[in-house]
């Protein structure tokens, strides 16, 4: 069956633009995360849905970092005036409530 | 959430049983041992759980000390395509979030 995906692959923006990037869960999932991954570290939890509300969001560095989930299935991670120190992989994951997590591909950041 | 600690590097031949060790020794009796992995370029990928009891799937076996302060992660019959950095985190089922830390680089060798 299809997996999570995240579009796009790849992105790469200038110092201070905003940047959107989409997660499509598996469907039927009702939990969804983001987390970040810098080089040669582990992945670093920012935020997690259930349904449309975002369950914990203590992960989120500062403002600029904002996520929705609207309808409960696609999610959309927006970055106002991107940092050099934001480039990184974005990783999405979803789940049933109460199992384990599958993961997306990523998006690669690069803030130039 | 308790906090892992593995070994930061590993080497296993091929053929062999990679075997990866893990401490959590600040594990709370509600909390489960979660054991992913990640490929080069790859978003992590579940392996296997377990609370106290030793668990085992197609892919892994995980044994749980009996004080539950530490586990390991074996891979019977490691192949090249075991080649990864494999992750032990702890939290309570269905968790809201995984806490990851730097997961042990595992090189399979021919």
């Amino acid at each position: 069956g299809a997996g999570v995906s995240q579009t796009p692959s790849n992105k790469v923006t200038e110092k201070g633009k905003y940047v959107e990037l989409r997660c499509d869960p598996i469907s039927g999932h009702t939990a969804l995360y983001w987390y970040r991954q810098s080089l040669g570290q582990g992945p670093e939890f920012l935020i997690y849905f259930q349904g449309t509300g975002a369950a914990d969001d203590s992960g989120l560095p500062n403002d600029r970092f904002f996520a929705v989930r609207p309808e409960g299935s696609v999610s959309t991670l927006k970055i106002q005036r991107t940092e050099r120190g934001d480039s990184a992989v974005y990783l999405c994951a979803s789940s049933s409530e109460g199992t384990e997590q599958y993961f997306g591909p990523g998006t690669r950041l690069t803030v130039t | 959430d308790a906090k892992t600690t593995q070994p930061p590097s590993m080497d296993c031949a091929e053929g062999r049983a990679a075997n990866l060790p893990c401490n959590h020794s600040t594990i709370s009796g509600n909390e489960y041992v979660y054991w992913y992995r990640q490929i080069h370029s790859q978003g992590p990928q579940y392996i296997i759980h377990g609370l106290k009891n030793n668990e085992t799937n197609e892919m892994a076996s995980l044994i749980i000390t009996e004080d539950r302060k530490s586990s390991t992660l074996i891979l019977p019959h490691a192949t090249l395509r075991d080649t990864a950095v494999y992750y032990c985190t702890a939290g309570r089922k269905g968790a809201q979030k995984l806490v990851f830390g730097q997961g042990t680089r595992l090189t399979i060798n021919p």
